[in-house]
């Protein structure tokens, strides 16, 4: 039971550059949502999905966009990297209260 | 607006002895209340969880949090760490379970 996937597990881009973060779950869950991680801030909510066909923003959107493209997968997208949006990405899913996490993408932009 | 202050950035303890994790939270109403761990390059593992009913909440690996609604509070507990427990620890609050805010982590020491 793989839970929660994430790819890439590494990345580095250049200013400018886009990439897409791929999420994907194998729990049938409803829910799915991309956090960021920075040092000192814990973890903030960039979008969340609380169903297919729905995504909605959460606390820090800017430069990014989702997709979600079914039940099982959710992607994050970087159209114009910033070296603001190094971070290291966490994508979850839950169903009844509680979240699983993937082992997170370490993003650098230089 | 939701929001959860953990104090401590860092705490140091002694294998066997208890630990305390500080998280005060700011909610408007009932909240959903977690504590989740973060070994080193891993993504966080769900500890413990409360809703509603009992305020003393048991979790997994010998945890234990009490709900306070007097103090806004969520304190994790455990009365004998291992030096498995160094980790980061993090206290979330949110109306469900996926709209969270964390708090900025406290990170666990354990000196043989």
């Amino acid at each position: 039971n793989a839970g929660v996937t994430q790819t890439p597990k590494f990345q580095v881009l250049k200013t400018g550059q886009s990439m897409t973060l791929q999420c994907a779950q194998d729990m049938n869950h409803n829910s799915m949502y991309w956090y960021r991680q920075d040092p000192g801030m814990g973890l903030r909510l960039i979008y969340y999905s609380a169903s297919e066909g729905t995504t909605d923003k959460g606390e820090v959107p800017n430069g990014y966009n989702v997709s979600r493209l079914n039940k099982r997968e959710f992607s994050l997208r970087l159209e114009s990297a910033a070296p603001s949006q190094t971070s290291v990405y966490f994508c979850a899913s839950s169903q009844t209260g509680e979240a699983f996490f993937g082992q997170g993408t370490r993003l650098t932009v230089v | 607006a939701q929001s959860v202050t953990q104090p401590d950035i860092h705490i140091t303890v002694s294998e066997g002895a208890s630990l305390e994790l500080r998280c005060n939270y700011s909610y408007g109403a009932t909240p959903y209340l977690f504590w989740y761990v973060q070994s080193p390059g891993q993504g966080l593992q769900l500890l413990l969880k409360y809703f509603s009913g009992d305020t003393l909440v048991q979790g997994i690996k010998g945890f234990e949090a009490e709900f306070k609604r007097s103090q806004s509070s969520f304190n994790l507990r455990k009365p004998s760490v291992h030096w498995s427990d160094a980790a980061e620890y993090f206290c979330a609050v949110g109306p469900n379970d996926y709209k969270l805010s964390f708090g900025a982590g406290t990170t666990v020491t354990v000196r043989a």
